[in-house]
């Protein structure tokens, strides 16, 4: 139990345009959703606190009309990067955190953009 | 504010026993993780510390020190496949009730024969 899928798993696209990546919990309801950015070597980098039904809570820093992200079901969330540059192109990781769960977070496999 | 820290790099011996050291310094602070990440894939959950002490399992150990922000990864009898990085993630829970979970700089573990 306890997966969580990430579309796609990898992505090419050209600057300037945008780029969905969905996170879905596939066997639990997760009411928090998660989204990090891991550049190479380095650790991942909170960006977002998706919260079902309410706004995300995005982190110092991260710019919330650049990384739109929608949270519109218990088995959903989306994380959109609008007018991608170069300079965004990461790992993107999600989780999932059940709602009875106190502590536990499962990951996505992550997704890998390249903006050329 | 809030600071976890971890060393970036270290060197080991296949068989041998290895210790990743994690400080931190957070203002909610609600539970200690492990994970360890291959390379280009996500992190897989190792260990949970809430309270002091020490939590074994298998070949892993993990020890929090709440009083001194301090908790180590404790890895016996080094695999090959053990060459990996290695996440100290704090459970910091906000003003507003909810949490968030803060990542450490991550330790990059090398296993040689």
């Amino acid at each position: 139990g306890a997966v969580v899928s990430q579309h796609p798993s990898w992505v090419i696209c050209k600057s300037g345009t945008s780029v969905k990546i969905e996170c879905r919990s596939l066997d639990f309801q997760a009411t928090t959703m998660f989204w990090y950015r891991q550049f190479p070597k380095q650790s991942l980098m909170l960006m977002a606190t998706s919260n079902e039904g309410s706004k995300a809570t995005y982190e110092q820093g991260v710019e919330k009309d650049k990384f739109l992200i929608n949270h519109a079901s218990l088995t959903l969330s989306t994380l959109t990067v609008t007018s991608a540059h170069p300079e965004d192109s990461s790992f993107y990781i999600c989780s999932a955190s059940p709602p009875d769960y106190t502590y536990e977070q499962y990951f996505g496999p992550g997704t890998r953009l390249t903006v050329t | 504010g809030q600071n976890i820290d971890q060393p970036t790099e270290m060197t080991a011996t296949e068989g041998a026993i290895v210790q990743i050291n994690c400080t931190y310094q957070t203002s909610g602070f609600n539970g200690l993780f492990w994970y360890q990440q291959h390379a280009g894939e996500a992190p897989t959950f190792l260990s949970y510390n809430v309270l002091d002490g020490l939590e074994e399992k298998g070949r892993f150990s993990s020890f929090l020190s709440r009083s001194k922000g301090y908790s180590y990864l404790l890895l016996k009898e080094l695999q090959m496949k053990d060459s990996a990085s290695y996440l100290c993630a704090v459970k910091d829970t906000r003003a507003s009730g909810t949490y968030k979970y803060i990542f450490g700089t991550g330790t990059r573990l090398k296993v040689l024969a």
